[in-house]
């Protein structure tokens, strides 16, 4: 297992259209993250997976925003209705619970037109 | 609502010479991490520090941690180029590793 892995790294798409993004966490971790990072700012926190679970959402993810961890290994995240104000990076992480930190995966760069 | 801060938020420096990020946080935390991520690219983990009076050193880098301040510390030692990125701290709100970033840390070491 080389890490977090993203498809795609790149999404250009037209406002309006919807997007999906997909995350696979390191194998034996069972928590999952969402972030989503601008240019010149840390990344924010989005939402977090315990297995398949979804205990957090930030307030930063609308109704447009959804994401799923159907069987507790990959996850995906839809934008529906993107609009330019979502162009960013989505960075996914994971961890185990006895493990005091997140890996990042290298993240999808989305832009909206 | 957690706020984290850091400063300087960029910082140019000449190699060899030494510095200090700092990074200040609002509520009681004691795990902190500390982030290093080059321009396009993902963050890669640097240090954990987990309790209070925590140091970690790994080759020029130096992170500490002190809870009751609510402050950590990143040293840089005789810089060099390779070391030119962006930092971040991130402290841990609760159990499940919820992290609050910093702005970030510019670094740039000219030769």
């Amino acid at each position: 297992d080389t890490g977090v892995s993203q498809n795609p790294r790149h999404k250009i798409t037209k406002r309006g259209q919807n997007v999906t993004f997909r995350c696979d966490p390191i194998s034996e971790h069972n928590r999952l993250y969402w972030y989503r990072q601008t240019l010149g700012q840390g990344p924010e926190f989005l939402t977090y997976f315990q297995n398949e679970a979804q205990l957090e959402k930030s307030r930063l993810l609308s109704d447009r925003f959804s994401a799923e961890r159907p069987k507790g290994s990959f996850s995906t995240l839809e934008i529906q209705r993107t609009e330019q104000g979502d162009s960013a990076m989505y960075l996914c992480a994971s961890s185990f619970p006895s493990y005091n930190e997140q890996f990042f995966g290298p993240g999808t760069r989305l832009t909206v037109l | 609502e957690l706020k984290v801060e850091q400063n300087p938020l960029f910082l140019s420096m000449q190699e060899g010479k030494n510095y200090t990020i700092y990074c200040n946080y609002s509520t009681t935390s004691d795990r902190l991490y500390w982030y290093r991520q080059d321009p396009g690219k993902s963050l890669e983990s640097l240090f954990v520090l987990l309790s209070n009076g925590a140091v970690k050193q790994e080759g020029r880098l130096m992170a500490s941690l002190d809870t009751k301040a609510r402050l950590s510390t990143l040293h840089i030692t005789a810089a060099v180029h390779d070391l030119s990125a962006t930092y971040f701290c991130a402290v841990d709100e609760g159990g499940y590793q919820k992290v609050t970033f910093g702005t970030g840390t510019k670094l740039q070491v000219i030769p």
